[in-house]
């Protein structure tokens, strides 16, 4: 079965700095599509970025990106020009490519992300 | 945006008792998913439904739990007798295909409180 570990419950940052959040997964499967999610206050969980495990060229969405690193089982979200809408719980998930199982996402357990004015 | 809409956002109720969550999925989507969070811990897979029929369920997903589709737009989620533990959020979501591609589209939750 996948795991995904998020190692940082809160990370903190400035206003307009760059924050990075660490997520690590455990897998057989060699291909599988990994995600970061938002979920604000509102408890509606929004995605964010996602990266399909057969391209090495890592995943940006404007100020989001990704560092995918598939060897070592890494997955790292870096929020650049942080801004006070960034606040939220981040969630790391991953989902299997293959048939059945790629119905359900496995998520970490979450950081919480704190933008200071 | 097309959203999906949960309903209650909050229930509380006694333990043995019978409770339904609702949820409308967005109008072209074919997948539906129920997730789970209790306070604290990590979001976990319930059930995924496709095509009238559960396609995946999760070990939580027991015999005291039961998805359907009565009507083609709501989704529901039933639990017959809720016990303590059954108090958490529980998500709902929905995405246009299966597979691991495909993005799911979740809800604001429900969250239930089993007193």
């Amino acid at each position: 079965a996948q795991t995904v570990t998020q190692s940082q419950p809160e990370m903190s940052v400035q206003e307009a700095e760059t924050v990075t959040l660490s997520c690590t997964y455990d897998t057989s499967e060699s291909d599988y599509y990994l995600f970061w999610y938002k979920q604000p206050p509102s408890r509606q969980m929004i995605l964010v970025i996602r990266q399909e495990a057969y391209k090495q060229q890592n995943a940006t969405e404007n100020r989001f990106s990704v560092n995918f690193q598939k060897a070592a089982k890494s997955f790292s979200l870096k929020i650049s020009d942080s801004q006070l809408g960034d606040a939220a719980m981040y969630f790391c998930a991953y989902r299997s490519a293959y048939g059945a199982a790629g119905n359900k996402l496995t998520f970490g357990g979450g950081t919480r992300v704190l933008v200071k004015p | 945006e097309p959203e999906v809409t949960q309903t209650p956002s909050h229930q509380v109720t006694q333990m043995g008792q019978e409770v339904i969550l609702r949820c409308v999925p967005i109008s072209n989507h074919l997948y539906f998913y129920w997730y789970r969070q209790i306070l604290g811990q990590k979001v976990e897979f319930l059930v995924s439904f496709y095509n009238n029929e559960i396609s995946e369920k999760s070990e939580i997903f027991d015999d005291q739990f039961s998805v359907e589709r009565p009507d083609g737009s709501n989704f529901t989620l039933k639990i017959r007798s809720t016990k303590l533990e059954d108090s958490a959020m529980y998500f709902c979501a929905s995405s246009a295909q299966g597979g691991g591609a495909n993005v799911l589209t979740f809800g604001a939750g429900s969250r239930l409180t089993v007193l």
